[in-house]
């Protein structure tokens, strides 16, 4: 499985984008790249997933360069309920696998 | 709300008891995850159902640990003379085989915590 790395911690404030770059150098032709949000005391939520170029939803964008070594998770104009830990993992598409989560990019949206 | 429901929301044990864990998937839903958070990590794998059928199961599911999904709805996970080690989240997670890589959605978690 492809081991993924991102920022253990970033800062911003109310009604910033926030970009939260993560990298995997060794995805395989058959993975897809996934994001989840997680809260506190509450499961991982299912944010946005792609396999190149942008996939845009009404949550986030997700931007993955050619060579998909790396993908940008996007969140226009966060407020103070986007504090929370995201996840980057890649996978095979063959589902019935495991997901693989990182230690994730703990965000802290401040006033 | 995914839902995807566990019961208990919390338990406390004492080392050494045996405690059962539910969870109900969304009901077309004919895969079954569980995972075991501790404070600060991700989430880890443990085992995987397809309907009934158990697929898959981590090394970190010791002996002590039995998944069940009898009838390809609702699983049970149960621990057997926990230790303090134990004390972690369980997050019960279901999809749906689809064209594209499956969506999995996770419950609210069953937090664990034995004395």
């Amino acid at each position: 499985l492809a081991k993924t790395t991102q920022p253990i911690s970033m800062d911003s404030y109310e009604g910033q984008e926030v970009n939260i770059t993560c990298s995997h150098n060794n995805i395989a032709t058959n993975d897809y790249i996934t994001w989840y949000q997680q809260f506190p005391s509450q499961g991982p939520r299912f944010i946005i997933q792609g396999y190149k170029t942008k996939v845009t939803n009404e949550v986030a964008s997700l931007f993955i360069p050619a060579d998909r070594k790396s993908s940008t998770l996007s969140l226009p104009r966060v407020s103070l309920s986007d504090t929370a830990v995201y996840y980057c993992l890649v996978g095979d598409r063959d589902a019935g696998n495991m997901l693989t989560f990182g230690g994730g990019t703990r965000l802290m949206v401040k006033p | 709300d995914t839902g995807v429901s566990q019961d208990p929301r919390h338990k406390i044990t004492k080392r050494g008891q045996n405690v059962t864990f539910r969870c109900d998937p969304i009901s077309e839903h004919n895969r079954l995850y569980w995972y075991r958070q501790t404070l600060g990590q991700g989430p880890e794998f443990l085992t995987y159902f397809q309907n009934e059928a158990q697929l898959e199961k981590s090394r970190l599911l010791s002996d002590r640990f039995s998944a069940e999904r009898p009838k390809g709805s609702f699983s049970t996970l149960e621990i057997q003379r926990t230790e303090q080690g134990d004390s972690a989240m369980y997050l019960c997670a279901s999809s749906e085989r689809g064209i594209n890589q499956e969506t999995q959605y996770f419950g609210p978690g069953t937090r664990l915590l034995v004395l």
